[in-house]
């Protein structure tokens, strides 16, 4: 079974700080993905990786950065909290390409910005 | 502007009756269509997809509808149950250009009552 894991389930946060959020997965995917999701908003892309090093801007990358240096790893960091940024962060792999069915998503970083 | 619509925000429904939840999509250019199913504090899960060149797929007690000329998809869970009580995910994607970026709704909540 896939398996993708987020380092916390729950996290609170000050505004102005810089916040890490990281995600593990060990089906040796290519492709890794941060979502957040607010109510009646859905899932949102933030960004996605489809290779070591590689990145590429979602629908709102406004606020976020990430880093993967190595392809398990898959980083999100708030360079400077804000509360519009409490949301649920949602974390996903999937393998390369358009053969692939499905995303395998984490079980959710809970963010408060206080 | 969504290209991927979940109109109804919520369904209540009678345990051992049919759920029918709906999905709209804008793009003509989508020829991959999936289900998630999400419950509080997980991640969502992969349920049922469809392709295009179908119009229907079957897996137990959850059926998919593709109408393509209307744009719409369905999804069907008969019989509800109360452990399907969720939020569902509708995802649409296309494979032309290189893309595999999932397009996600807004999600429908459930609610099976016993």
């Amino acid at each position: 079974d896939v398996k993708v894991t987020q380092s916390s389930r729950y996290l609170v946060k000050r505004t102005g700080e810089k916040v890490f959020l990281e995600c593990v997965q060990d089906m040796d995917h290519e492709n890794m993905f941060w979502y957040r999701q607010d109510p009646g908003l859905g899932l949102r892309l933030i960004y996605f990786s489809y290779d070591v090093k590689m990145k590429e801007k979602g629908d709102i990358p406004e606020g976020y950065s990430v880093s993967r240096e190595k392809k398990e790893r898959f980083s999100l960091i708030l360079e400077s909290a804000s509360t519009n940024q409490t949301s649920m962060y949602l974390c996903a792999s999937s393998p390369p390409g358009v053969s692939y069915n499905e995303q395998f998503f984490g079980p959710g970083t809970r963010l408060t910005v206080l | 502007d969504q290209q991927v619509k979940q109109n109804s925000p919520s369904l209540s429904v009678q345990e051992g009756r049919i759920s029918i939840l709906n999905c709209d999509y804008t793009n003509s250019m989508f020829d991959y269509f999936l289900w998630y199913k999400k419950y509080p504090a997980e991640g969502p899960t992969f349920l049922i997809s469809i392709s295009s060149i179908k119009d229907k797929n079957e897996d137990g007690r959850f059926t998919v509808f593709l109408n393509k000329s209307a744009k719409h998809l369905s999804l069907h869970i008969v019989p509800s149950q109360p452990g399907d009580s969720a939020v569902y995910f509708c995802a649409a994607r296309s494979s032309s250009g290189g893309s595999y970026i999932p397009t996600f709704g807004r999600g429908t909540s459930l609610i099976v009552h016993p």
